[in-house]
């Protein structure tokens, strides 16, 4: 099974609106990246957060990390229509070769209307 | 510079035929990963390579389908014979070190009819 979760599964939300997805995930973890897809293309990587950090930015983006709940949040604020795309938490798992394996949640599709 | 190349974008074959898809990695990046894309699985990794060397196929769905790397720059994924339900989005992906961010090419989209 997916190691990630993301929820909400879709969203739509009005240009200038921030956008909030939520990541669960099961066992322990090194870290955690969120990625990007626009449709038919490949994934884009985002942003990596590592598990003893809790917060994190990147221009419009920023992550959190609670490795108590084991989740994670990725919001995108003052959305614009191009960040329409498929948003998918990836972790790299505490006994896997450390870095070397990524298992992805099944994403949320991201809709934001101009 | 170039990012991951994969080909063909779009391959449409019939059911038993044999399928090779394609992929060139970042210069200089030491892993490479194979994925499968589906509406019912999502992201599945196939296999991964560290240095031409595969580490762990445990993703391979069955012994029809095989992964080579013959040399840093290069990297196959063959299926054969195909299947309907074979049909998927196939990316590969690669990076520089294990604490670095995997970089996706832009799939190939197969069908088998």
């Amino acid at each position: 099974s997916q190691q990630g979760e993301e929820d909400p599964q879709a969203l739509s939300i009005q240009e200038g609106e921030n956008a909030t997805m939520n990541c669960s995930y099961k066992t322990s973890i090194n870290n955690l990246q969120w990625y990007r897809q626009n449709s038919g293309r490949g994934l884009v990587h985002l942003i990596l957060i590592r598990s003893n950090e809790r917060e994190k930015h990147s221009g419009r983006l920023r992550v959190t990390l609670d490795t108590s709940k084991k989740s994670s949040s990725l919001l995108i604020t003052a959305s614009r229509a191009a960040d329409t795309a498929s948003y998918f938490c990836a972790t790299d798992r505490v006994g896997e070769t450390s870095g070397s394996r990524l298992t992805f949640g099944e994403g949320t599709q991201l809709t934001v209307n101009p | 510079d170039a990012g991951v190349i994969q080909s063909p974008r779009h391959e449409v074959t019939e059911m038993g035929q044999e399928v090779t898809l394609r992929c060139k990695p970042i210069s200089g990046h030491d892993y490479l990963f194979w994925y499968r894309q589906t509406m019912m699985r999502g992201l599945e990794l196939l296999i991964y390579f560290n240095n031409n060397v595969p580490i762990d196929d445990s993703g391979m769905p069955e012994d029809r389908f095989s992964a080579k790397m013959p040399n840093a720059s290069f990297s196959t994924l063959k299926i054969q014979p195909s299947e309907p339900r074979d049909s998927a989005v196939y990316f590969c992906a690669s990076k520089l070190d294990p604490y670095q961010p995997q970089h996706f090419g832009d799939g190939t989209r197969l069908s088998i009819l």
